[in-house]
């Protein structure tokens, strides 16, 4: 069985100031990671992923998460953020032969002005 | 592409009254998924479909809900009848078969959401 545990379910953050969402996993085979990001009204949009090879991995929109195997964490990092990085994100894992997604309850980050 | 289309966007309805959705996935994705979102119980999986074939429905709340997939382009999910309580946001997500043996899985893509009140 898989699960993830989203440690916080709101960040208020100022504009600019760096954050860090924390997520933990916990499988008994190997994962593969994903953040989604989903704003208001919408669906959810892939942000990044693990599957292989580099444990850092990095968005388009400067966002980065590190998949740590000892600690069995993938949390979700940006230098700076802005008021448009307002929105809910949600880490995932799924497992081994395992197709389908386990959700974690959601971080809603609010970037302050 | 178009991405994972779903409809309607919104559904309201009353209790005991059929309700359908509808998803179009990704062409070429092999893998069909079912979400329901609620404030409740966050995200689940209600079902999965691999070449239209259901892989696993353990998800699924009950009888009342049903979910096909006739062919590679279209599934439905079927709530009948319907009871407040199935009142959420229900998302259709796709997903391709990996391009290489070294990794099981890959991204899913999810369409906008149906969003379903049930009075």
């Amino acid at each position: 069985a898989q699960s993830v545990t989203q440690l916080d379910s709101q960040v208020p953050v100022f504009e600019e100031a760096p954050v860090e969402l924390r997520c933990n996993y916990s499988s008994s085979v190997s994962v593969y990671l994903f953040w989604y990001v989903q704003y208001p009204n919408q669906g959810l949009q892939l942000l990044l992923k693990y599957l292989s090879g580099s444990t850092l991995v990095e968005s388009i929109n400067g966002f980065e998460a590190e998949f740590n195997k000892s600690q069995t964490s993938f949390h979700l990092r940006k230098p700076s953020v802005h008021i448009s990085d307002t929105a809910e994100y949600f880490c995932a894992v799924t497992s081994g032969s395992a197709r389908q997604l386990t959700f974690g309850s959601g971080t809603q980050l609010t970037v302050l002005p | 592409d178009a991405g994972v289309i779903q409809s309607p966007r919104h559904e309201v309805t009353e209790m005991g009254q059929e309700v359908t959705l509808r998803c179009k996935p990704i062409s070429g994705h092999d893998y069909l998924f079912w979400y329901r979102q609620t404030m409740m119980r966050g995200l689940e999986l209600l079902i999965y479909f691999n070449n239209n074939v259901p892989i696993d429905d353990s998800g699924m709340p009950e009888d009342r809900f049903s979910a096909k997939m006739p062919n590679a382009s279209f599934s439905t999910l079927k709530i009948q009848p319907s009871e407040p309580r199935d009142s959420a946001v229900y998302f259709c997500a796709s997903s391709p078969t990996p391009r290489t043996v070294l990794i099981s899985t890959d991204t899913q893509y999810f369409g906008p959401g149906t969003r379903l009140t049930v009075l």
